[in-house]
């Protein structure tokens, strides 16, 4: 399977500051998703990152909040907007399309924690 | 009625013992599944993929796949300490005609097998 990273992998923020977070994958990837964990709480996908064009949302993600680039087949970054104490989880990247097919891998997370 | 549910927790089993985890689906249009483990501050890591009916063996671990009764379950035998996790059932719908829907995760299972 594809060897994933993120970056950082947790930070402390304030409220109202942003925090982008980067995902970088060894091969190229047809796929790459993003996902949040909420303590305690299974994963919830907030957007498919697609390349070259406009992130696809899920229910309840705006762009305004979350925007998504994928500027490469090997990278995405998510990005936090105006944070909030809500936004406290782990934010994990995914990779699908490489030599798995359809399987989804996932990186490391970033944990962030916003006060 | 949640999409994937999984069998309530936590579950404890003595070592060496089978661990039977159930997880059931919403969507009939469900092509693929796969089964993750957790471990605490960590990310998930795949397990098994299941696509047919039937039984897939891996070492200890047998994921069994019922589609006519929506049914995906995983069997660990010989149940060690290290698999003290919490265990993720994700459904994938192929969206429209592509071959990469998005995973949609049950809210895990955690697992403690003591000594």
């Amino acid at each position: 399977s594809a060897v994933i990273s993120q970056k950082p992998s947790r930070d402390i923020c304030q409220r109202g500051t942003s925090l982008t977070i980067q995902c970088q994958v060894d091969s190229q990837v047809t796929m790459m998703f993003w996902y949040r964990q909420q303590p305690g709480q299974s994963l919830t996908l907030i957007a498919t990152a697609n390349q070259g064009s406009e992130a696809t949302y899920e229910s309840g993600f705006v762009i305004d909040k979350f925007p998504i680039s994928r500027p490469n087949l090997t990278f995405s970054t998510l990005t936090v907007s105006n944070m909030s104490p809500e936004d406290s989880s782990i934010y994990l990247c995914s990779v699908a399309g490489g030599l798995g097919k359809e399987t989804q891998y996932f990186g490391p997370g970033t944990r962030l924690l916003v006060l | 009625q949640k999409e994937v549910e999984q069998n309530s927790g936590p579950l404890s089993v003595p070592e060496g013992a089978i661990a039977s985890l159930n997880c059931t689906y919403s969507d009939r249009g469900s092509q693929s599944f796969f089964w993750y483990r957790q471990y605490s501050g960590k990310s998930p890591e795949l397990i098994m993929s299941i696509y047919s009916n039937g039984d897939k063996e891996d070492g200890r671990f047998t994921a069994q796949l019922n589609k006519a009764s929506q049914y995906v379950s995983l069997l660990i035998r010989d149940s060690q300490p290290s698999d003290s996790a919490t265990y993720l059932c994700a459904v994938n719908k192929r969206a429209g005609g592509t071959s990469y829907g998005k995973l949609t995760f049950g809210q895990g299972t955690i697992l403690t097998v003591h000594p």
